[in-house]
């Protein structure tokens, strides 16, 4: 069964270091977002691409988070510096398409941790 | 802006009890809704959703939710608890925008099955 990949899945850092998060979607799907969960929270999208073309970065903290699909299939998404607030499990998912019936498939995540 | 709610952030049952998560969501337009499970450190995974048609929705282990408009809930039920149904569950609704849609999560609720 086809299943979104993500690595590392743990990822300890201190703060003020970049890190980064790669995330591979099922193939064929076009639409990648990459979401925060705060422990104990729901997910917030950060960032939503169509094929390589960011179409929602609206919570994206632009001044140190960045992510990029350059060929339209696999992403990554980076922080730098890293802060204390930014431990959090970061999800990456697809879809055949962006519309909202379609199922959105989930990895199981990166658990970020900044000391 | 569409929003979940979820009503209680914990909820206990016995092991053969019925299973009863509260859903209530604000939407401008008929919603797709969504009821998404996740295991401790997994990602997300898809129980059901309503998207327009029947108003109960069948999921996947046993789970089913009723659409309905006039109280703008979505409730997820299951008539027996099994000790493997202890999770985090979230309901979810997606929001359709010009540059695709978004799913807004509620809260969660944390499921506890008691022997």
């Amino acid at each position: 069964e086809a299943e979104v990949a993500q690595s590392p899945r743990y990822k300890i850092t201190e703060k003020s270091q970049a890190v980064a998060f790669w995330c591979d979607p099922i193939s064929g799907h076009a639409t990648l977002y990459w979401y925060r969960q705060i422990l104990g929270q729901g997910p917030e999208l950060l960032v939503q691409f169509q094929d390589e073309s960011v179409v929602d970065d609206s919570q994206l903290p632009k001044d140190r988070f960045s992510a990029e699909r350059l060929k339209g299939v696999d992403s990554t998404l980076k922080i730098q510096p890293a802060e204390l607030g930014d431990s959090a499990m970061y999800l990456c998912a697809s879809s055949l398409v962006g519309q909202g019936y379609n199922e959105q498939f989930f990895g199981p995540g990166t658990r970020l941790t900044v000391l | 802006a569409q929003s979940v709610t979820q009503l209680g952030s914990h909820v206990s049952v016995s092991e053969g009890a019925l299973v009863l998560l509260r859903c209530n969501y604000s939407s401008s337009v008929p919603p797709y809704l969504f009821w998404y499970v996740q295991y401790p450190n997994q990602g997300l995974q898809l129980l059901l959703k309503y998207t327009s048609a029947a108003t109960l929705v069948k999921g996947i282990n046993g789970f089913e939710a009723e659409f309905k408009k006039s109280e703008t809930s979505f409730h997820l039920t299951k008539p027996s608890a099994h000790m493997s149904d202890a999770a985090e569950y979230f309901c979810a609704v997606s929001e359709e925008r010009a540059s695709g849609s978004r799913l807004t999560f509620g809260e969660g609720t944390q499921l506890t099955v008691n022997p």
